[in-house]
């Protein structure tokens, strides 16, 4: 079992709706990021997260340190969102713990 | 604003070649990570340093070596590289303890 885990694995959405991608945890994490990373392959840091909320434009995320539980929002979505969406997470160390990644589709 | 740069961009190698891939980290970051993202995986953290001193290690093979130089520069030299070595290096760099930003990586490919 992954020490990060996402779901879903593939999201297909119309350009307008809301998005949810979740992320659950198994270890002691110190940080949570939300990372997006395009096919060029280039990875951006979204947010860092060690508790409740942030706010980014049209991104929102939330961390449960308790539940052990990440949510990434998208609202009012885009064609230009479509990337992969990564959560990864600081073990009480620095390093990042990688989760599979959400691919994300946004249709006009 | 300056970002993490990495180079090259691009490497192409024989089988039991070397490489280095070269990270100079945005001004005034004192922490650089590695990690390696193979085809169609999760990116794996190899190694990191905090004030030109290793911080952390992961899953680098024992072919592979890093280090940070005083200009705060690090560089991760490959040696006898494998077909298996193909993959995309991202470096990210850091203050300590806050968040990461990445470079664009450096597509390495073994033939």
């Amino acid at each position: 079992k992954n020490e990060v885990e996402q779901s879903p694995q593939n999201l297909t959405a119309q350009e307008g709706e809301f998005i949810t991608i979740n992320c659950s945890y198994s270890v002691g994490i110190s940080a949570l990021h939300w990372l997006q990373q395009h096919p060029g392959g280039g990875i951006v840091s979204l947010f860092m997260l060690s508790s409740g909320k942030k706010k980014h434009g049209r991104l929102i995320a939330t961390i449960n340190i308790q539940e052990k539980h990440s949510s990434l929002h998208i609202t009012a979505s885009h064609p230009r969102d479509s990337a992969v969406y990564i959560c990864a997470v600081s073990p009480n160390t620095d390093k990042l713990i990688f989760g599979t990644g959400t691919r994300l589709q946004v249709f006009p | 604003a300056a970002g993490v740069i990495q180079s090259p961009r691009h490497l192409i190698k024989e089988k039991r070649e070397t490489a280095t891939l070269k990270c100079y980290p945005i001004p005034r970051h004192d922490t650089v990570y590695w990690y390696q993202q193979g085809p169609g995986q999760d990116p794996q953290f190899l190694i990191s340093f905090y004030e030109k001193m290793q911080s952390d290690k992961g899953s680098i093979p024992d072919r592979f070596s890093a280090q940070q130089f005083s200009d705060y520069h690090s560089e991760l030299n490959m040696s006898s590289l494998e077909l298996g070595d193909s993959a995309l290096y991202f470096c990210a760099s850091s203050l300590v303890n806050n968040e990461q930003f990445f470079g664009p990586g450096t597509r390495l490919t073994v033939l």
